[in-house]
């Protein structure tokens, strides 16, 4: 079934490990993104990346790292993780070149607890 | 990026049609509206776009005013499955009409579906 894959779906990490939250789709999509949605401050976009070998900074980047060296991967990565942190992200793609037809297509989420 | 201004929680009772009301009166002539919604659990999920006119597709319909300041989606025969977080999004298009802007999301509406 086409679509986004993230790993791990839980993890329970301690303050001041480094982590990598992996995300692969199937679907050739050239864009794709990172969010984190917390209770009560909804989904907030982390980075984004609009085609392989370009990343960019969303609303909330600090304590965060990308890179995009394929189509397919978007590795996410905390350096040194924090418990503000804490949160459940979501990494998605979209074909925005095509966008007046498809939307994103989001995945299942990992849930990261940092203590 | 233009906003926009959805009621916190609706209910509804089930195989009854759902009205879920969008405002967005600073809306611009290059953005579309767009739906999304949330499943208990899961990642947000692609409903419907449109610019102008009413759009229809197998999940809802989308309902534009003239002004295009205000939109509803529509969920003809809401079932326990559609419980969830409706998320109403204004995306711009870019001067080519090639592709969106990154997605950015508010606090949705909740809606109940009663048995």
């Amino acid at each position: 079934i086409a679509g986004i894959t993230q790993a791990p779906t839980s993890q329970i990490l301690a303050a001041g490990r480094r982590m990598t939250l992996r995300c692969t789709q199937d679907m050739r999509h050239n864009a794709m993104y990172w969010y984190r949605q917390d209770l009560g401050l909804g989904l907030r976009l982390i980075h984004y990346s609009n085609t392989a070998g370009t990343t960019g900074k969303g609303e909330v980047p600090d304590g965060y790292s990308v890179s995009r060296a394929n189509t397919d991967d978007f590795p996410l990565t905390l350096a040194s993780a924090v418990p503000s942190q804490t949160s459940v992200y979501f990494c998605a793609s979209s074909d925005s070149n095509t966008g007046l037809t498809y939307g994103y297509t989001f995945g299942s989420g990992t849930r990261l607890t940092v203590v | 990026d233009a906003k926009t201004t959805q009621p916190n929680s609706m209910e509804s009772n089930e195989e009854e049609p759902v009205h879920l009301p969008c405002n967005h009166s600073t809306i611009s002539g290059t953005d579309y509206i767009h739906w999304y919604r949330q499943l208990p659990s899961q990642g947000p999920e692609y409903v419907i776009h449109g610019l102008t006119s009413n759009v229809n597709n197998r999940m809802a319909s989308l309902a534009i005013a003239e002004d295009r300041k205000s939109s509803t989606l529509i969920l003809h025969r809401a079932t326990l499955r559609d419980a969830a977080v409706y998320y109403c999004i204004l995306r711009a298009l870019n001067a080519g009409g090639t592709s969106y802007g990154k997605l950015t999301f508010g606090q949705g509406t909740i809606l109940t579906v009663h048995p």
